[in-house]
């Protein structure tokens, strides 16, 4: 079965620098979510987007935007770059059921490193 | 205090054995409720969402209770393959935001 997509897996930047992640969601999932990961630290919600329009946000930097296009894929666009910001990123998409968002499949991931 | 807590681990257990993990949230309007396992650099996988009456996969059972705010995670007869970090999920009525608990890391052992 698909699963979600992410680019790219790998990504090195120096400080200040922008960087740009994508997602692709599961066919037929219309929810997208962020997460970062640092080491040995639990997933932590960034952002969400529900068709299109953001549906809750987390502890997303102002740095940080993203948004979901018309065919559902979304892009985490990070500026300013901080050593801190090193960590995986992961997407994960779910759809939307009767009772709210269905459960999350998460994307392998992008690897941040800053330097 | 961590709006959603787990059992601090690491544990060991030999195979065969059971286990179980314990997952408390603090906000009763909690309503999504679910366990992933993550190895190491790893994205999390969806084990099992968590249902009120609870649920079972195989050897996989968990449990809810809403009056008592946890949920709970029993592995039977572990294998070697089930060494990974268990991390429950919880997410509130009508919000999108999904809290992930510290984790749970398990050893099986030969």
């Amino acid at each position: 079965a698909a699963g979600v997509i992410q680019s790219p897996r790998h990504l090195i930047k120096e400080k200040r620098e922008t960087a740009t992640l994508k997602c692709y969601p599961i066919p037929r999932h219309d929810t997208v979510y962020w997460y970062q990961q640092g080491p040995g630290q639990d997933p932590q919600f960034l952002i969400s987007f529900y068709e299109k329009m953001q549906s809750d946000k987390g502890s997303i930097p102002d740095r940080f935007s993203a948004q979901q296009f018309s065919d559902y894929h979304s892009e985490l666009n990070m500026s300013s770059l901080e050593l801190g910001d090193s960590a995986l990123y992961f997407c994960a998409s779910s759809s939307f059921g009767l009772a709210g968002p269905e459960a999350q499949y998460f994307g392998p991931g992008t690897r941040l490193l800053v330097l | 205090r961590k709006e959603v807590e787990q059992d601090p681990g690491p544990f060991n257990v030999p195979e065969g054995a059971t286990v179980a993990f314990n997952c408390t949230y603090s906000n009763s309007a909690s309503q999504s409720f679910f366990w992933y396992r993550q190895d190491c650099r790893k994205e999390p996988k969806l084990l099992m969402s968590v249902y009120s009456s609870g649920n079972e996969d195989g050897r996989f059972t968990a449990q809810l209770n809403r009056a008592s705010q946890y949920i709970s995670l029993l592995i039977r007869d572990s294998k070697l393959s089930d060494s990974a970090t268990y991390l429950c999920a919880v997410r509130n009525t009508g919000g999108f935001k999904t809290i992930f608990g510290a984790g749970t890391r398990l050893f099986v052992k030969a």
